[in-house]
């Protein structure tokens, strides 16, 4: 069974700082991986997907790498700023079935 | 374009109603799935659909719980005798038309409460 594994659960930082979520997971048999953000009371909104056969993908000051053999991706965000504060949730999607699990999300706050 | 929907936003019901939540996915998608997010659980899968079957049903934490999808767009996931752990933000999601590696577009949630 997939589980997914998102360090740290929390994290609040100024603003500015470059910072780092992680993301692991057990089975490494999978299509994809995305990462989403959530805001509260809101659905998911897609940032990056990251193919298995992908190594990063980067969009503006998001960068996500993904390294397939060890079951690992991070998240990088660089200059963070006060619209960055949301829920960061990272998702794999493929092995025996084509749902998504997710991992239980890092609550970011950067404080102005 | 129109992005997935779902409605209503909000439910409150009492325990052992029954109660109906809906999902229109993105015109075209033919992949639609539903997920809960509870308090303590995080996001999990309740069923898949392709077209009007549902392939993986394994997420339905009961029978309690079912779903159906009619015409390949319109989804419904009903829940009989509501319990109050069944109070969670249910959410619908659709895939893009990249195929099965495409990325999954969310809608806003119903968030469900049982008195």
């Amino acid at each position: 069974k997939q589980e997914v594994t998102q360090i740290p659960a929390a994290l609040s930082v100024p603003e500015g700082e470059n910072l780092v979520l992680n993301c692991s997971f057990t089975d490494s048999a999978i299509y994809n991986l995305q990462w989403f953000r959530q805001d509260p009371g809101k659905g998911l909104t897609s940032l990056l997907l990251i193919q298995s056969s992908q190594r990063e993908q980067t969009s503006g000051r998001l960068n996500a790498s993904l390294d397939k053999s060890s079951g690992r991706s991070t998240l990088y965000i660089a200059a963070s700023q006060p619209g960055d504060s949301a829920t960061y949730l990272c998702a794999v999607f493929g092995g025996s079935n084509y749902k998504l699990t997710f991992g239980k999300g890092t609550l970011l706050t950067v404080n102005p | 374009g129109a992005g997935v929907s779902q409605s209503p936003s909000n439910k409150v019901t009492e325990k052992g109603k029954d109660v109906e939540l809906r999902c229109d996915p993105i015109s075209g998608h033919t992949a639609l799935y539903w997920y809960r997010q509870s308090l303590g659980q995080g996001l999990e899968f309740l069923i898949y659909f392709q077209g009007n079957s549902a392939p993986d049903k394994s997420g339905l934490p009961s029978d309690r719980f079912s779903a159906e999808r009619t015409g390949g767009s319109v989804s419904t996931l009903t829940i009989q005798r509501t319990q109050q752990e069944d109070s969670a933000v249910y959410l619908c999601a659709s895939r893009g038309l990249a195929g099965v590696t495409d990325t999954q577009y969310f809608g806003p949630g119903t968030r469900l409460t049982v008195l």
